[in-house]
C-alpha cells in the first residue's frame, strides 16, 4: 500500500516555542492531506483538511492561527504548533488518500510533549 | 450527519476466544465506505479493511471476518480464535464514496486486550 511518514516522531518542547511537523506521501503525490489530533484514549479528531496550493479548511473549534499548515507541494504537508502551551500536548497523525481510490493512509503520528 | 457509535468501550478476554467488536453507523450518503484501522500500543494507525455500502458480502481474512448489514446499520468486526498481539484499540471509520478527498469519520474506539 500507499507509504505516508511524518517527522518528527516524537518532539518536546518548551511552552511558548514553535513546533513543525511534517508529513510526506511517500510513493504518491496528494492534493489533500488531513491532519487529525488524539488525545490519551481518546478518537482521532480530525482538525484541517490541508489543500495542495490553496488554503486549509479548519474544523469548527480549530485555531487556523494556533494550527498553521502549509500544503507548499504535493507531497508535503507541514503543520506549525505555534507558542505551544501544554494542553497543545497530544498525538498527532496525517492522513492522505490516494488518487481514485477511496482509502487514505496514514502518517505513523508525532507525539507532542509541552512542558 | 454522520456518525460511527462503537458501544464497547474495552474489552477484555482470554487468549483463544473469539471476540467480536461492534460498529453502528449513521450516513445520509447512498454510497459509503466502511473501514476498520487497528491502533496497537505504537500509535500508528494500520488500515484492516474497507467495504463499499454496495457490498454486503461478509469477508473472512485468516482469524478476522466482518459481517456488515446494511439493514441495521452494523459492521461488526470478529476475531477468531484471538492473540495476545491482536491487543491494541480497534476504530470503525465512516466516509462517503466518490471523493478520495473525503472527511473520515472515526468512532471512539474499542480497546482490546487479551490476556495470555
Amino acid at each position: 500500500g500507499a507509504v505516508v511518514s511524518q517527522h518528527p516522531s516524537r518532539v518536546i518542547c518548551k511552552s511558548g516555542t514553535s513546533v513543525k511537523i511534517e508529513c510526506r506521501s511517500l510513493d504518491f503525490q496528494a492534493t489533500t492531506m488531513f491532519w487529525y489530533r488524539q488525545f490519551p484514549k481518546k478518537s482521532l479528531m480530525l482538525m484541517a483538511t490541508s489543500n495542495e496550493g490553496s488554503k486549509a479548511t479548519y474544523e469548527q473549534g480549530v485555531e487556523k492561527d494556533k494550527f498553521l499548515i502549509n500544503h507548499a507541494s504535493l507531497t508535503l504537508s507541514t503543520l506549525t504548533v505555534t507558542s505551544a502551551h501544554p494542553e497543545d500536548s497530544s498525538f498527532y497523525i496525517c492522513s492522505a488518500p490516494t488518487s481514485g481510490v477511496d482509502t487514505q493512509y496514514f502518517g505513523p503520528g508525532t507525539r507532542l510533549t509541552v512542558l | 450527519a454522520q456518525k460511527v457509535t462503537q458501544a464497547q468501550t474495552e474489552i477484555s478476554v482470554v487468549e483463544k476466544e473469539d471476540v467480536t467488536l461492534d460498529c453502528v453507523y449513521e450516513t445520509r450518503d447512498t454510497t459509503y465506505y466502511l473501514f476498520w484501522y487497528k491502533q496497537p500500543p505504537s500509535g500508528e494507525l494500520v488500515f484492516l479493511i474497507r467495504r463499499n455500502s454496495f457490498d454486503e458480502q461478509n469477508e473472512i481474512s485468516g482469524r478476522y471476518s466482518w459481517n456488515f448489514q446494511k439493514s441495521t446499520s452494523s459492521f461488526n468486526f470478529t476475531i477468531t480464535a484471538s492473540q495476545v498481539v491482536d491487543s491494541a484499540v480497534y476504530f470503525c471509520a465512516l466516509t462517503p464514496a466518490g471523493s478520495s478527498a473525503s472527511k473520515i469519520i472515526f468512532g471512539s474506539g474499542t480497546r482490546l486486550s487479551i490476556r495470555p
